[in-house]
Formats: structure tokens, sequence, C-alpha cells
């Protein structure tokens, strides 16, 4: 069955580095998003990305973030600088169209120190 | 602004109890509501979304406009169902989902 792959499973950075988090969605959805969840809270939305633009993003979704698709396979969130807030679980998920189920990926641990 | 309440952090039943799992939600149109499982050590997957209104797992969930509620149901748990329980949101307009603070659900033998 087809999955949505993360990689690293876990990172950890200091304070200030950029991280650079990727995910493969599965082949042929069209809906990717970012997703995080800081220890003990809940699990916040970060953005949606469509036919190769950001369709929506949350107020957490600053300017220290980005996303791309570089290639047709990869779903990479960049953070430039970041800050020991950053530290949560990010998860990357996809979907066939806006009203269909949305598959996750394991998640990647950041832990900024 | 979207809303979605899990009023309880943890549920611990015997096997073979009745479970339900209460999720409440603010929103002014009309929603889609989801219950997504995560598994310990696995992904976030989904279990049930209103619209489809099947049973998965012997699990249940009624959207209930009039109390704003979408609380999850199963007349008898089992120690596989021990896990962690989200309830989800989506609007119209928007792909995204709105999440709940989630529940633990510890079933015991």
């Amino acid at each position: 069955e087809p999955e949505v792959t993360q990689t690293p499973s876990h990172q950890v950075t200091q304070m200030g580095q950029e991280v650079i988090l990727r995910c493969v969605p599965i082949s042929n959805h069209l809906y990717f998003y970012w997703y995080r969840q800081i220890l003990g809270q809940k699990v916040e939305f970060l953005v949606s990305f469509y036919n190769n633009e950001i369709s929506e993003k949350s107020e957490i979704f600053d300017d220290q973030f980005s996303v791309e698709r570089p290639d047709g396979s990869n779903f990479t969130l960049k953070i430039r600088s970041t800050k020991l807030e950053d530290s949560a679980m990010y998860f990357c998920a996809s979907s066939e169209s806006r009203n269909t189920e949305a598959f996750f990926g394991q998640g990647t641990r950041l832990t900024v120190v | 602004a979207q809303r979605v309440t899990q009023p309880e952090k943890l549920l611990s039943v015997f096997k073979g109890a009745p479970v339900e799992l209460k999720c409440n939600y603010s929103y002014s149109g009309s929603p889609e509501l989801f219950w997504y499982v995560q598994y310990s050590r696995q992904r976030l997957q989904l279990l049930l979304r209103h619209i489809s209104r099947e049973s998965i797992k012997g699990f249940t969930a009624d959207l209930n406009k009039g109390e704003t509620s979408f609380h999850l149901k199963k007349p008898f748990a089992q120690e596989e169902d021990s896990a962690m329980y989200y309830c989800a949101l989506k609007t119209g307009a928007n792909s995204k989902l709105t999440f709940g603070k989630g529940i633990t659900l510890s079933v015991r033998p």
C-alpha cells in the first residue's frame, strides 16, 4: 500500500540553523500539507500546497518557513533560522483531491537545542 | 474560526466495556468531521468520516448538528483499540484539517 514517507525521523539542530524536512507524498496525490505537533499539544495545520503554490497557510507559517516541490516526488519544509519553540513533530500529508482522505507520514521529530 | 474540543485526555476501560470518546466542534457553516487514530509508534490514519456513515473496527460516530458533536462510540472495547484518537474538522472552503487535542484510550485486559 502506498505511503507518505518522511526523512529524517529525528533531527537535532542548533538554534539559528536552517533545517529542511523532507517528504515523499503518494505518487498520484495532488494536495500536500505540513502539520506540526508540539509535545503535549494538538496537531496544528501549517500549510497546504497545490499546483506548485501555497493554497493556504496558518499564522504559524511565517517568513521563517517555506515549502517547495523541487522535483516530481519530493515536498520539503524549510525553516530558515530555527528557534527553540520550533521543536515539535512535523507531519507531512497528501491527498488526491481537496475532498479526499489525507494520508499522513510517520513524522519528523525536530529538536532545537 | 473553527475549533475542535476533546474534553478528556485519557479514557481507561476494561476489555468489553463500552467506549465513548467525546468531540465537540465550533463552526458556523457545514463542517466535515473525522476521527483519526494513532496506534503506538504508527502514523496518524483515518478511522472514519461522518459523510461515509460507516462502522470501522466496530466504531461509529454520528454528527449531531444541534449539539455540535461528533462523539466516537464502540459498544465493546478490545485491547487492540488502545491508541490516541483525534477528532478533526474540515470546512467546505479549505482542505486543511483542524484537530482536537486528542484522547488516549487505554483498554485493559
